[in-house]
């Protein structure tokens, strides 16, 4: 059972635009979630993070949104830039366990 | 970055063949992690280790089994390859327990199992 789920296989954007990555979960305990970005033949970065006591969280162009009743959370990158492109994973963290569960990706292509 | 190394970086065996691939890290870390990566699969994780001599399964663990003797040192072994191991391998750090601290990744590990 996937508990962490990036519906979107791919996205495609111009540069400039905003780029929205979405994620839902299953798991109502999860209360930490984290955004990394992976290019090819490298491993994934930290991206930005959200606790479960915020709605929103913002890093420069990269804003996390958390809504919790939805089990629903978005990256959202304004303006996107080609630099961009590359493969977003979701991840989602449980109080207390030193365990990450991630979902499958979202490819994002930045077109210039 | 943090100080993550993992050996080889890739890999050509041949089914049936015992593997071990190395991580490495240099941050004096309590949390050593090793995934697997997989197209339509994401990321999962294989095996874990919350200090030394202290590891615990991860939900893809058949297969595998894992050592770590010292806390920069994180072997992942394969006893007996097969081909649907083949796959690219993260090995990952994180510095506090509570789960409230990201993960730091490795180059990865890319391995062919012919």
């Amino acid at each position: 059972d996937q508990q962490v789920k990036q519906n979107s296989p791919s996205l495609s954007v111009q540069e400039g635009r905003i780029s929205i990555l979405n994620c839902d979960y299953t798991n109502s305990m999860f209360d930490y979630f984290l955004w990394y970005k992976k290019y090819p033949a490298e491993g994934p970065t930290f991206l930005i993070s959200i606790s479960s006591i915020k709605d929103k969280n913002e890093d420069g162009r990269f804003t996390v949104f958390l809504n919790k009743s939805a089990k629903h959370l978005s990256l959202h990158i304004v303006p996107s830039q080609p630099g961009d492109s590359a493969v977003y994973f979701c991840a989602a963290a449980q109080g207390g366990s030193e365990k990450l569960v991630f979902g499958k990706g979202t490819k994002l292509t930045v077109n210039p | 970055d943090a100080g993550i190394t993992q050996s080889p970086r890739h890999k050509v065996t041949e089914t049936g063949t015992p593997v071990t691939l190395r991580c490495h890290q240099t941050e004096n870390h309590r949390y050593m992690y090793w995934y697997r990566q997989d197209p339509g699969h994401g990321l999962r994780l294989i095996h874990y280790s919350y200090g030394v001599k202290d590891t615990d399964k991860g939900e893809v663990s058949d297969g595998y089994s894992v050592s770590r003797s010292k806390t920069e040192d994180f072997l992942l072994t394969l006893e007996s390859a097969t081909s649907s191991q083949t796959s690219v391998y993260f090995c990952a750090i994180s510095g506090a327990s509570g789960g409230y601290n990201e993960q730091f990744f490795g180059p990865g590990t890319r391995l062919t199992v012919l």
